[in-house]
Order: structure tokens, then sequence, then C-alpha cells
């Protein structure tokens, strides 16, 4: 059974705090590594994706690094601001099943 | 910026009957899913739909459940006859290609059995 993991739960920072949390997968039959962002009522958004060992990302404040040989992934924040309160999940996919598989996510709540 | 879609936002129904949820995926985009998250737990794949065929189903997608994209533009999911357990939030998505490509969601369809 394919498992992704994702960890803290739940995190409770001030502004201006950097963070960082992680996703854990499977090292074996990588393809790619999703993120999201996904606000309280709203659409999960993409926020990368991510197929190379060594990769980095960066978007704004917000970067990740993949790590496939030991199957793992973080998500930095720079300087959280309250808009970044969000559920960023994690989602593996793997080359042999043709499905995303999901991390249980890590909640964020900055506070101003 | 185009976005995709869900209709209706809430459905409430009795154990037993049919319900069918709405998608309208971005236009120009060719793989469609299904996903669901039940309260408290992970968000799952259901079901991905590619040139008028499922491309891949979960063991959770039994015979109660179906996807048609019946028209141009909408992609339904219909469950047969509904369980308690299968209530639980449904998003849709769709995509230009499978992964690496990034899955654009809807804001999901909150179905409540009773």
């Amino acid at each position: 059974i394919l498992n992704v993991e994702q960890s803290p739960q739940s995190l409770h920072v001030q502004e201006g705090d950097s963070t960082n949390f992680t996703c854990s997968f499977p090292s074996s039959n990588f393809y790619a590594l999703h993120w999201y962002r996904w606000e309280t009522a709203k659409s999960p958004e993409a926020l990368f994706v991510m197929t190379l060992n060594g990769d980095e990302k960066k978007k704004g404040r917000i970067s990740a690094t993949l790590n496939t040989k030991e199957g793992y992934s973080y998500l930095y924040i720079k300087g959280s601001q309250p808009e970044d309160s969000a559920t960023y999940l994690c989602a593996f996919y793997s080359s042999n099943t043709g499905k995303l598989i999901f991390g249980q996510g890590t909640t964020l709540q900055v506070k101003p | 910026e185009p976005e995709v879609t869900q209709t209706p936002s809430h459905q409430v129904t009795q154990m037993g009957q049919e319900v069918i949820l709405r998608c309208v995926p971005i236009s120009n985009h060719l793989y469609f899913y299904w996903y669901r998250q039940i309260l408290g737990q992970k968000v799952e794949f259901l079901v991905s739909f590619y040139n008028n065929e499922i491309s891949e189903k979960s063991e959770i997608f039994d015979d109660q459940f179906s996807v048609e994209r019946p028209d141009g533009s909408n992609f339904t999911l219909k469950i047969r006859s509904t369980k308690l357990e299968d209530s639980a939030m449904y998003f849709c998505a769709s995509s230009e290609s499978l992964a690496p490509y990034e899955q654009y969601f809807g804001p999901g369809t909150r179905l409540t059995v009773t």
C-alpha cells in the first residue's frame, strides 16, 4: 500500500516567522510530487510539481525541495503572513499506479 | 483565469437515492478526475478519465459509481444507491496531461447522506 505522510499535522506561527514542513513518500517508482495549497472554502491550488531528484522550486516566499532517493520533500515559507494560513497538501504520483496519493496535509495558522 | 466549477456546492440525499455531481473542467484540458475526502481523512483518488474512457480507478470506485462526459463541457459522477459512508466532500479536477502536469481542482461538492 502506497502511503504519503506529512508532518507536522498542524502548525501555529507568528507573522514573520519562517516555517517548514515535511512530506514523506515511497522512494520507489517515483514519477512526480505535487504540492497544493488549500484555503478553507476554496479549491486546492497547485503550488509546485516536482519531478527530479534535487529539484528546488520557488514561488515568492514559498519554496520546496525534493529528495527522491530517500523519499521526502520539504516546503518552506519565509516570513509567514496571515494570508499563508491554509492546509498544505502533498501528493505522490507513482509510475505504476497512474494516480495521485495524498498526504493528510499540514494546517498552518499564522497569527498577526 | 480559467477555473474548474462544481455544482451543487452541497447536496443532501437519503440513503439509497441516486445522486449526480457535476463538474465543468477547464476547456482545453484532456484529463479529468474525481477525488473525495471523508471528514478528517486524506483526500482519496476515485477515478481518472481520458478520451471518453476511464483510465484509472481506485478500489473505492465500485459498481455503484460511474462517470460520464455527456457533452463537450460537463463531467459527472453518479452514485447509484448512496450509502451513509458516501458522505464526503467530492472534488473534480482536470489537467492538460498526466502528472507531472498540475491538476486544477474545483471547490468541491459536500455530499451528506442521511
